[in-house]
């Protein structure tokens, strides 16, 4: 079955500073994959998505990943944490083929001024 | 552009009890999902509903249970509560039909507390 891995429950950072949150997948086959934010009371939001292909995916509010096959991975990035950033980021997949997203665990991201 | 709505918001209810969620979906919607968020984990998928018949099921039990209605609003059963089912219960529309690369737009959730 399908399996999400994400590296760090908790990310912090400094206003400005590169944001990295890891993201690993389980499958053999290329799935589909997503990047989602919750905010606190509030429901999932779609940040970007790759499905085929230019593998580097740009979102929304400045942030981006690229799927690297060889190393089944789907990092999200973004240049410069800003304070409205802090949240809880979720990474999920499916594969093709119509099946149900597999959500991570989560990583809570926080913004130090 | 209503997205998608939920409600209530919050419920409390006793062990062995039973609770209904209502969804609807954002217009033009006419696929939706449930998922189950216990606290400090990811969404996990309950089942999916399209044209009022349930397509796809997680590994959750039949005290779980379902409804899609004409206009393609949903009902989300449990039955026999226990203390374990409090969580988050996340509704999640889409347009495709059964396409889950389709990006889901989710409602803000039911939070349930089980006593």
């Amino acid at each position: 079955a399908q399996s999400v891995t994400q590296l760090g429950s908790h990310v912090s950072v400094s206003e400005g500073a590169l944001v990295l949150l890891r993201c690993n997948y389980s499958s053999s086959v290329p799935p589909y994959l997503f990047w989602y934010v919750q905010y606190p009371n509030q429901g999932l939001q779609l940040l970007l998505k790759y499905t085929t292909g230019a593998t580097l995916v740009k979102g929304i509010n400045g942030f981006e990943a690229e799927f690297k096959k060889s190393e089944t991975s789907f990092h999200l990035t973004k240049p410069s944490a800003h304070m409205s950033d802090a949240a809880e980021y979720f990474c999920a997949v499916s594969d093709p083929g119509n099946t149900p997203l597999v959500f991570g665990k989560g990583t809570r991201l926080s913004v130090i001024a | 552009d209503a997205g998608v709505t939920q409600s209530p918001t919050h419920l409390i209810k006793t062990r062995g009890q039973q609770v209904t969620l209502r969804c609807s979906p954002k217009s033009g919607h006419d696929t939706v999902s449930w998922y189950q968020q216990a606290l400090g984990q990811g969404p996990q998928f309950i089942f999916q509903y399209y044209e009022e018949e349930e397509r796809q099921r997680g590994n959750f039990p039949d005290r779980f249970s379902g409804h899609q209605f004409p206009n393609y609003s949903s009902e989300l059963n449990v039955n026999a509560l226990l203390l374990g089912d409090s969580a988050l219960y996340l509704c999640a529309s889409s347009s495709h039909a059964g396409a889950f690369n389709s990006p889901l737009h989710f409602g803000n959730g039911t939070r349930l507390t089980v006593t």
